[in-house]
């Protein structure tokens, strides 16, 4: 059974730098499909945010695209998510998940549980 | 970027009776490459239907998807307690959005 799990800092200081970690267990990320983040802000929907595949290609939100970074590590089987010059807009729930296939034309098929992030001086 | 608009906003329905949740895409979704997921407050969203009639894995046969171009459906037949969420849909053609949720309150 694949899991995901997200980590990171929960409060984040306006202009600076957001880092999360996505760790999977019951998959190795360097087998294939694509590893993706989504957030929620508090009593809202959901923005994609990006995906990379397991060769390090990526795909980003246009609207986050000069903030965003994905990267891989794939000796910790571990992928993670860097956003650049946060405000309190990238306030959310973030999640990390997988695409159904390693197309990325697939849905989301597994979810981490979500970890809060607050940018708040 | 491709928009999505759900509706209703909110449904409200009794036990066994039936929902049928709107998405419309702002432009034509190749392929019906729209998803629907389930949303429980407090939990990550789940994977119902795709592609857009496929069920996910273990999804039981009272939800079903329909559509093709701008206009899709999720249905849920013989409503269960259970099933009161928010269901967003998503496109997965052109990157990826999501819809602004339909809110199902079954009691």
């Amino acid at each position: 059974q694949v899991q995901l799990q997200e980590s990171g800092p929960g409060l984040v200081k306006p202009s600076e730098t957001l880092s999360l970690t996505c760790t999977v267990s019951g998959y190795s990320i360097s087998s294939g499909y694509y590893w993706g983040w989504i957030r929620q802000p508090p009593g809202s929907g959901l923005e994609w945010i990006g995906i990379i595949y397991h060769t390090g290609n990526t795909h980003y939100n246009p609207s986050l695209k000069s903030r965003v970074t994905l990267s891989l590590d794939t000796s910790k089987n571990q992928f993670s998510l860097k956003l650049t010059s946060v405000s309190a807009a990238d306030t959310a729930v973030y999640y990390c998940a997988r695409l159904s296939s390693g197309w990325t034309t697939s849905p989301f098929d597994y979810w981490g549980q979500g970890t809060l992030v607050t940018v708040s001086s | 970027e491709i928009v999505l608009t759900q509706s209703p906003g909110t449904l409200s329905l009794s036990p066994g009776e039936r929902a049928t949740l709107s998405c419309r895409a702002s432009q034509s979704v190749s392929n019906s490459y729209v998803a629907w997921y389930q949303q429980k407050s407090g939990q990550a969203p789940r994977l119902l239907v795709y592609g857009p009639s496929a069920r996910a894995t273990g999804i039981p046969n009272r939800f079903s998807g329909s559509g093709s171009g701008t206009d899709f459906t999720l249905t849920i037949s013989r409503l269960e307690p259970e099933d009161s969420a928010v269901y967003y849909c998503q496109q997965y053609d052109t990157s990826a959005t999501f819809g602004p949720g339909t809110k199902v309150e079954v009691k």
